[in-house]
């Protein structure tokens, strides 16, 4: 159990550009969720998963972003036509079914974006 | 509008003495409370879950509940520099598939 593994860290991007992180959770967690942080506030809400169905969206998940997590393992967020307002630490979290309702998750090391 | 609020501080308490952290929430179909730690630069870490009124006590670390008046609060004993930090609040929302943050209470340990 090496626990929920994000990649890249840091990313710098242009606006405009198309940017994708990665999240691969712990071995056989069946819930995958997708978090964004922006400075000085708490983290927020924007995708889960169930094994491979996506079940929530916020509405922060506007047209510009899709997350996929095509076999239940591995997930991968895109940003298309990143803005300056997308920066943010994205955060990834993955738990066994049923256990995030009475004992939280645990995050990845998040990835920083930067849109310059 | 489900909400979390907690005083964004900066809180700042002598080594060895007890911080208190508090936080409230909107929800009042809220069942289970967590606080996480955040260092800056970091990704927030769990240090404690509570869903039942009362107290719940994990080495310095005591969480307190009380759904009658939508208040969950932390309470670190004989705090260290290594406990300066960001406190991040967290409720469940009713369906319990994603949590509410509030905004983090900095706080500040000092030698």
């Amino acid at each position: 159990d090496t626990g929920v593994s994000q990649d890249p860290r840091h990313k710098i991007t242009k606006r405009g550009q198309n940017v994708t992180f990665r999240c691969d959770p712990i071995s056989e967690h069946n819930r995958l969720y997708w978090y964004r942080q922006t400075l000085g506030q708490g983290p927020e809400f924007l995708t889960y998963f169930q094994n491979e169905a996506q079940l929530e969206k916020s509405r922060l998940l506007s047209d510009r972003f899709s997350a996929e997590r095509p076999k239940g393992s591995f997930s991968t967020l895109e940003i298309q036509r990143t803005e300056q307002g997308d920066s943010a630490m994205y955060l990834c979290a993955s738990s066994p079914l049923w256990q995030a309702f009475n004992y939280g998750y645990t995050f990845g090391s998040g990835t920083r974006l930067t849109v310059v | 509008q489900k909400e979390v609020e907690q005083n964004s501080g900066p809180l700042s308490v002598p080594e060895g003495a007890i911080a208190s952290l508090n936080c409230t929430y909107s929800d009042r179909g809220s069942q289970s409370f967590f606080w996480y730690r955040q260092y800056s630069g970091k990704s927030p870490e769990l240090i404690m879950f509570i869903y039942s009124n009362g107290d719940k006590e994990d080495g310095r670390f005591t969480a307190q509940l009380n759904k009658a008046s939508q208040y969950v609060s932390l309470l670190i004993r004989d705090s260290q520099p290594s406990d300066s930090a960001t406190y991040l609040c967290a409720v469940n929302t009713d369906t319990g598939n994603q949590f509410y943050f509030g905004t983090g209470t900095s706080l500040t340990v000092i030698p």
